[in-house]
């Protein structure tokens, strides 16, 4: 059963830091990956995805990258602003499946 | 195009009561999915669909069904409705990729249920 780890689970840092969320999966054998933001009480963000032929993906300041051998995954958030205070979950497709996975998010603040 | 839409956003329910949770996308994507947010907590699949007439339980899927007759349409139907099921709901969908799997998974707003 595919199970899916983000640490850390909250991150409080000062306006201008570069941060890197985690997420790790059981079964390496991912298809796709995708990076949500939700802010309290709303639905989810896609930031970016990862598809089956692809390392990473970039938009912005945020860069997500794969590492499919291990089943493990980082978002890179540049110069951090208050803006970009919310939960970051991640989502994964394994190979021959339908169902993405999610993780249980990192609760990110960014403190001006 | 609006993307995925749910409805409703809000809805109060009493114990043993039924209630069916609404979701239609107009991106013509095959595959469907209903999942649950507690607080604090990640997603889980209740259930999925890769197509018109085909349904499949996902993690959390007891005192829940679904069916799919359309490729727009995906509703939730809860059944004797129980505190436990005190969540928010989400509705999702993708295009499926080539060689399988899906694509990019797009949400609707979420609908917010509590059951009394």
């Amino acid at each position: 059963k595919q199970e899916v780890t983000q640490i850390p689970a909250a991150l409080s840092v000062p306006e201008g830091e570069n941060l890197v969320l985690n997420c790790s999966f059981t079964d390496s054998a991912i298809y796709n990956l995708q990076w949500f933001r939700q802010d309290p009480g709303k639905g989810l963000t896609s930031l970016l995805l990862i598809q089956s032929s692809q390392r990473e993906q970039t938009s912005g300041r945020l860069n997500a990258s794969l590492d499919k051998s291990s089943g493990r995954s980082t978002l890179y958030i540049a110069a951090s602003q208050p803006g970009d205070s919310a939960t970051y979950l991640c989502a994964g497709i394994t190979s021959g499946t339908y169902k993405y996975i999610f993780g249980t998010g990192t609760r990110l603040k960014v403190l001006a | 195009n609006a993307g995925v839409t749910q409805t409703p956003k809000f809805r109060i329910l009493k114990i043993g009561q039924s209630m069916t949770l609404q979701c239609t996308q107009d991106m013509n994507h095959n595959y469907m999915y209903w999942y649950r947010q507690d607080p604090g907590m990640g997603l889980k699949l209740i259930y999925y669909s890769v197509g018109a007439g085909i349904t499949d339980k996902g993690e959390v899927p007891n005192g829940y069904n679904v069916s799919r007759s359309t490729t727009e349409d995906f509703p939730l139907r809860l059944e004797l409705a129980a505190p436990s099921q005190t969540s928010v709901y989400f509705c999702a969908s993708s295009y499926s990729g080539a060689g399988g799997g899906g694509g990019e998974l797009f949400f609707g707003e979420g609908s917010r249920l509590t059951v009394l």
